[in-house]
């Protein structure tokens, strides 16, 4: 596609409840990354992929999040059991290169998610 | 630890004044430094990158950043303001990993 699309762009839900965020990637790109973003805070790292392998993991916050991306290119990011301190926006970004510290990356424009 | 820290929250200049926004790192080895934008509803856009080539880097939309190992800092520039640069900016490192860690953020106002 264009660029990286995100969908939905708005999700509210009530606590406790299952979110499953998406992110499609610009059509090629071999990298897919996960980033949260709180209200004043800059993105924080979650999550990478290189093709359908996650690489690292390191940033989910705890094990009510996962993520996938069973056939190198859709990726879906699921928070289990919703809470409300999971209220932020969730950015995806992709790369055409698998990645050296020095990549070019492409954001979609997010979800924003609110926890009630 | 390995971090940025993007010294103001909030910088506002008039249009056509130069336009400085701070950065430092912290970093045991020559970090490769970044400078994204992100304007209202939109993703974040890189303006520029440093990679250990030259210490100057040019950048889109007439921004420029001076590698300056010995402050430790990463600076963006622009020698003058329009409207449109009113975003959020945010300095970000790779520290030899993948991930990209960005600062809090600078959100720049352009006044008339």
């Amino acid at each position: 596609g264009a660029g990286v699309s995100q969908s939905p762009r708005y999700k509210v839900t009530k606590r406790g409840q299952d979110v499953a965020l998406r992110c499609d990637p610009i059509s090629g790109h071999v990298s897919l990354y996960w980033y949260r973003q709180a209200l004043g805070q800059g993105p924080e790292f979650l999550t990478y992929f290189n093709y359908e392998a996650q690489q690292d993991k390191s940033g989910l916050p705890n094990d009510r999040f996962s993520a996938e991306r069973p056939e190198g290119s859709i990726s879906t990011l699921t928070i289990q059991r919703t809470e409300q301190r999971d209220s932020a926006m969730y950015r995806c970004a992709s790369s055409p290169t698998l990645g050296q510290g020095e990549e070019k990356l492409f954001f979609g424009s997010g979800t924003q998610l609110s926890v009630l | 630890a390995q971090s940025v820290t993007q010294l103001d929250s909030h910088v506002s200049v008039s249009e056509g004044t130069p336009v400085l926004l701070r950065c430092n790192y912290s970093s045991s080895y020559s970090p490769s430094l970044f400078w994204y934008v992100q304007h209202p509803n939109k993703g974040l856009q890189l303006l520029l990158k440093y990679t250990s080539a030259a210490t100057l880097v040019k950048g889109i939309n007439g921004f420029e950043a001076e590698f300056k190992k010995s402050e430790t800092s990463f600076h963006l520039t622009k020698p003058s303001a329009h409207m449109s640069d009113a975003a959020e900016y945010f300095c970000a490192f790779t520290g030899g990993g993948n991930k990209l860690t960005f600062g809090t953020g600078t959100q720049l106002k352009v006044e008339l």
